[in-house]
């Protein structure tokens, strides 16, 4: 079936420091790829997303990147700060939506 | 992000019990799905609905049940809870280019 793997499970990053994220989906009908940060006891919170005829989408300080052909996409935030600490979901949408199973980013100040 | 409502918010339930858990959405999208998750984890896929009359099963559909009672509504049933079943439950919606959240259900079996 469909599915979505994220690396890395854990990352800590200095302040300032930039985080890189890194997804790989298999559903070749995926067309949208959304990014969710998620704090504690709520909900996943859309933070970018990319649609499939982009390679590259920027906001701020973050970044998506897709690379349709190796079927890989990826979050880059750069000077992070300390209220980047979150959890960071990737999805992948085709036939259905399918998550990655989750960053814990650790920004240490 | 009131287009995705979900109830009850927070649910104590004992083992055993029979449980709904709603979702509705005002975004007009055909697909809703139904999320799972533990602490510490991922959303786990449990049932999913294309439209009206098509239900699917995710990955931990077992002991769990689904209706789709109109294009706007999906609900949730634990037939007979069980304390593995306690954890924080997401209704989701989405389109071609698009992904919605409701809330979230806290629900705990005891």
């Amino acid at each position: 079936g469909e599915n979505v793997e994220q690396h890395p499970s854990t990352l800590s990053v200095q302040e300032g420091d930039s985080a890189v994220i890194k997804c790989t989906y298999s559903d070749s009908a995926s067309n949208y790829f959304p990014w969710y940060k998620q704090e504690l006891g709520k909900r996943p919170q859309l933070i970018i997303d990319i649609r499939s005829n982009v390679g590259e989408k920027k906001d701020q300080r973050i970044a998506v990147t897709l690379n349709k052909t190796a079927k890989h996409f990826s979050l880059h935030i750069t000077e992070t700060q300390p209220e980047d600490s979150a959890v960071y979901f990737c999805a992948a949408l085709g036939n259905k939506l399918v998550f990655g199973a989750g960053t814990i980013l650790r920004v240490k100040s | 992000d009131a287009d995705v409502t979900q109830t009850p918010r927070n649910r104590i339930t004992k083992t055993g019990k029979r449980i709904m858990l709603e979702c509705s959405q005002t975004k007009g999208h055909d697909r809703m799905y139904w999320y799972r998750q533990d602490p510490g984890l991922g959303l786990r896929l449990i049932y999913y609905s294309f439209d009206v009359k098509d239900i699917n099963k995710g990955e931990i559909s077992d002991g769990y049940s689904v209706s789709r009672q109109a294009q706007a509504k999906f609900s949730l049933s634990l037939e007979s809870a069980i304390p593995n079943q306690t954890a924080l439950y997401f209704c989701a919606t989405s389109a071609a280019n698009e992904a919605f959240f409701g809330q979230g259900t806290r629900l705990t079996v005891v």
